[in-house]
């Protein structure tokens, strides 16, 4: 696709559930990013993975959270347990390379009630 | 992480230039300077970066200080669509590069 797409783009889920959160970046990009932004705030880091290097998972606030990239290619998000706070939207960006600039996808609102 | 300290709103009117300041004292040798803007309700859009010369790209020019410690974001004549938040951000170079770290940014808002 042009862009990269996640899906899906609104998620309302009860509290305790597990929920996957999908990322498909722009072919051939090599970095992949996820990131989340509560309501009013500032982008918080989550996980990086670039090529065949091992992730950084330096930003996943909680061992609930986990993120896997298949083939170099689709990235899913999985939140295990949800809580009232992980209430926010969640970004996927993706770049060919890491001196380039990074495309975000429109998110995927998670509301957990 | 490097951090950078940009204002928190500013104000423009229509057709006349922006000019966005961003410092940025704590940058290292191997940081590149990010431009991002975010419309409501979408995500982050990229809009240039650098690393030690100016910049000019069909979005924008980035001015960056010789000791690289703040650096200016210039819209030439500004549009109501540019309204947006826009973060200055640095990002590790070397073999660490990639991870991008948001701040608050700068609330443009552009008058007609």
């Amino acid at each position: 696709g042009a862009g990269v797409s996640q899906s899906p783009s609104n998620k309302v889920t009860e509290k305790g559930k597990d929920v996957e959160l999908r990322c498909d970046p722009i072919s051939g990009h090599t970095a992949l990013y996820w990131y989340r932004q509560s309501l009013g705030q500032g982008l918080e880091f989550l996980i990086y993975f670039q090529g065949n290097s091992a992730p950084d998972k330096s930003g996943l606030p909680s061992d609930r959270f986990s993120a896997e990239r298949t083939g170099g290619s689709v990235s899913t998000l999985t939140i295990q347990r949800t809580q009232q706070e992980d209430s926010a939207v969640y970004l996927c960006a993706s770049s060919p390379d890491r001196a380039l600039g990074y495309t975000f996808g429109s998110g995927t609102r998670l509301t957990v009630v | 992480d490097a951090k950078t300290t940009q204002p928190n709103s500013m104000e423009s009117n229509e057709e006349e230039p922006v000019h966005l300041p961003c410092n940025h004292s704590t940058i290292s040798g191997t940081d590149y300077i990010h431009w991002y803007r975010q419309l409501p309700s979408q995500g982050p859009e990229y809009v240039i970066h650098g690393l030690t010369s100016n910049v000019n790209n069909r979005m924008a020019s980035l001015a960056i200080a010789e000791d690289r410690k703040s650096s200016t974001l210039i819209l030439h004549r500004a549009t109501l669509r540019d309204a947006a938040v826009y973060y200055c951000i640095l990002g590790a170079g070397g073999t660490s590069y990639g991870k991008l770290t948001f701040g608050q940014g700068t609330i443009l808002t552009v008058h007609p």
